[in-house]
Formats: C-alpha cells, structure tokens, sequence
C-alpha cells in the first residue's frame, strides 16, 4: 500500500541558509507525491505535487522538490529559508482505490527558521 | 473562488451535546474529505465521499460520529454526544476527484472543537 515517511519531526535552520524538509515514498507503480504547508491556526496549503516528467517540481513561495525514484525520496527544498518559512510540512502520496481516491500523509516535520 | 468553506471556525461546547460541523467544498469539486487534527494523532483521515457517496468511513472513530453529504456543495459531520477527547481542529478538503488527474486536495481553514 502508499505510504511516505518523514524521518524528522523538527529541521532547525538559519535564516538565508538552504533548507531540506526529508520525504521517503513507499509505492507500487508511478507515484504521485505532494508537499502541503500548515502556518499556525491555519489549514494545510498545498504546495507543490509531482506526477510525471521532470524530476525537479517547482511550487510556491520558492520551494522545490526533487523527485528521486532509484532513492524513493521526494526531499522539499529552499536555496534560502526565510523565518516566515517557519511551519508545519507534510508529504503525501496518493492512494488509489476503486471509487475515489485518496491522500495519504506523513507525520509532519516543523521547520524552525531563525534569524 | 472562495476556497473550501467551514463553519463554525470554533465551537466550545459541553460534554453530552451534539455538535454539528459544517463545510462547502470548491465548485466543481467531486470529492470530498473530513480530517481530524490533534497533536497526540496528528492528522487522520475520517471519511471521504466521491459524487455525494460515503467511499471510506474507516477512520471514523466510534458510532457517534457521523457525516453527510446531501448535495455537492454541502456536507456536515456531527458527534453526538460529544466528549472531552473529540477536541480537536477538523479540516474539510476537497478535489477534482477522479474527473482531475491529481487528486490535489484543497484545505478549509478548520473548526477548532472544544468539549468540556
């Protein structure tokens, strides 16, 4: 069955230094992958996805995501984090099912940026 | 478009009583997803409707909650009774469904829950 890790609960970085927020994927085909970020008393905001083709997803705010399947990871990444950058990351996968399909997230990571 | 829609944003109330949560998902939309978020469990998936059809009730969590979905731009998730551990922020979301190719969720802005 789909299903992602993310081995850290918590990345702590400088200001203006790169950030990496890890996502490793478990799935049986052609995965469809997700970045969402959650702001304090806010919903999740999506923020990126990867279907097909290149391996490099760009989304908002700046962020990236590097699509790796010989690693079966999907790793969100900044060249420079900002403190308002500062959130709640999940990852998630797509499961499909019969009717209607659905995502499946991680646990979360909390990135702490600071100045 | 508005974004996904819910109401209340919060909602105290207490033990015993019946809570109802109310969400509108994005025109178009054909699926749609009620969410439980705590620190203790994170986020878990309660149920999810395709066309106004229930497809995965699974991680509903006892028989005292319940979801509808009348119509494609209305649904509700009520408890009752409520308890003190329901308390809880409960996200809506809702996709493109199988008529989309992502399946790319879109999140409401919550309904922060509190049970005395």
């Amino acid at each position: 069955a789909q299903s992602v890790a993310q081995p850290e609960d918590q990345v702590n970085v400088a200001e203006g230094n790169p950030l990496t927020v890890k996502c490793t994927y478990s799935v049986s085909g052609n995965p469809y992958l997700f970045w969402y970020v959650q702001y304090p008393n806010r919903g999740l905001q999506f923020l990126l996805k990867y279907i097909t083709g290149d391996n490099l997803v760009k989304g908002s705010y700046g962020f990236e995501a590097e699509f790796n399947k010989s690693q079966t990871s999907f790793h969100l990444k900044k060249p420079s984090a900002l403190v308002s950058d500062s959130a709640l990351y999940f990852c998630a996968v797509r499961r499909q099912m019969e009717y209607g399909n659905k995502l499946v997230f991680g646990a979360g990571t909390i990135l702490r940026v600071k100045s | 478009d508005a974004g996904v829609i819910q109401s209340p944003r919060h909602e105290v109330t207490e033990m015993g009583q019946e809570v109802t949560l109310r969400c509108k998902p994005i025109s178009g939309h054909n699926s749609l997803f009620w969410y439980r978020q705590t620190m203790m469990r994170g986020l878990e998936l309660l149920i999810y409707f395709n066309n106004n059809v229930p497809i995965d009730d699974s991680g509903m969590p006892e028989d005292r909650f319940s979801a509808k979905m009348p119509n494609a731009s209305f649904s509700t998730l009520k408890i009752q009774p409520s308890e003190p551990r329901d308390s809880a922020v409960y996200f809506c979301a809702s996709s493109q469904g199988l008529a989309g190719r992502s399946d790319t969720q879109y999140f409401g802005p919550g309904t922060r829950l509190t049970v005395l």
